[in-house]
């Protein structure tokens, strides 16, 4: 079956512009995390959606990020008026979010900010 | 914040050689993770390990886990061109929870 997809591949915008990153899990996946990649932080942990539960959003770096899941597949992480120190690539990963389950991850959407 | 350092940060060897990186973590974790990530691409999950368990083996990798020294070690074995990329560890404080990852191995294998 197919595996995560990530949209868009590749973002490029404008410092103080909002983006949209979109998600789309496996298919039965319960769990979904986001996570962010730089060359200064390594891989961060961002915020994680498990079920109908309560979103855990500790690693969400500040309170321009937020992220949404709708009917417990599609997730779309939103990062409004965007900073340069948020170019990164961010991966979402999915997983069955039982017991102890690997995650799989999609190719990332590499955001840069002019 | 990283959970842990991999150790070495870089490693070049020949094709048929055997490779070994390690990971050290600082807290208590239900399991320990390992993925690889081929540039520009996303992470490839290895191998699963569960603080119970001490060796773990999938086809020419071997993973082993020391909870009293808070360490796992990967090793592959007569290692190909195509083993090069970055390798991570990554650890679950219980199951089905976020990971935190490691600072990575970068692996070069020269045909």
């Amino acid at each position: 079956g197919a595996g995560v997809s990530q949209s868009p591949s590749n973002k490029v915008t404008e410092k103080g512009k909002d983006v949209e990153l979109r998600c789309d899990p496996i298919s039965g996946h319960t769990a979904l995390y986001w996570y962010r990649q730089s060359l200064g932080q390594g891989l961060e942990f961002l915020i994680y959606f498990q079920g109908n539960s309560a979103p855990d959003k500790s690693g969400l770096p500040s309170d321009r990020f937020s992220a949404e899941r709708t009917g417990g597949s599609v997730s779309t992480l939103t990062i409004q008026r965007t900073q340069q120190e948020d170019s990164a690539v961010y991966l979402c990963a999915s997983s069955l979010g039982q017991g102890n389950q690997p995650q799989h991850f999609g190719d990332g959407t590499r955001l840069s900010i002019l | 914040s990283q959970q842990g350092e991999e150790d070495p940060q870089a490693l070049s060897i020949q094709e048929g050689e055997n490779a070994t990186m390690n990971c050290s973590y600082k807290t208590s974790i239900n399991n320990l993770q390992w993925y690889r990530q081929n540039s520009g691409r996303g992470l490839v999950h290895l191998i699963l390990i569960r603080s119970n368990e001490r060796e773990k083996h999938s086809g020419r990798l071997r993973v082993t886990l020391d909870t009293s020294k808070k360490s796992s070690s990967l090793l592959i074995t007569a290692s190909r061109a195509a083993d090069t990329a970055s390798y991570f560890c990554a650890t679950a404080l219980w199951a089905g929870n976020m990971l935190t990852f490691g600072g990575g191995t970068r692996l070069m294998v020269k045909p």
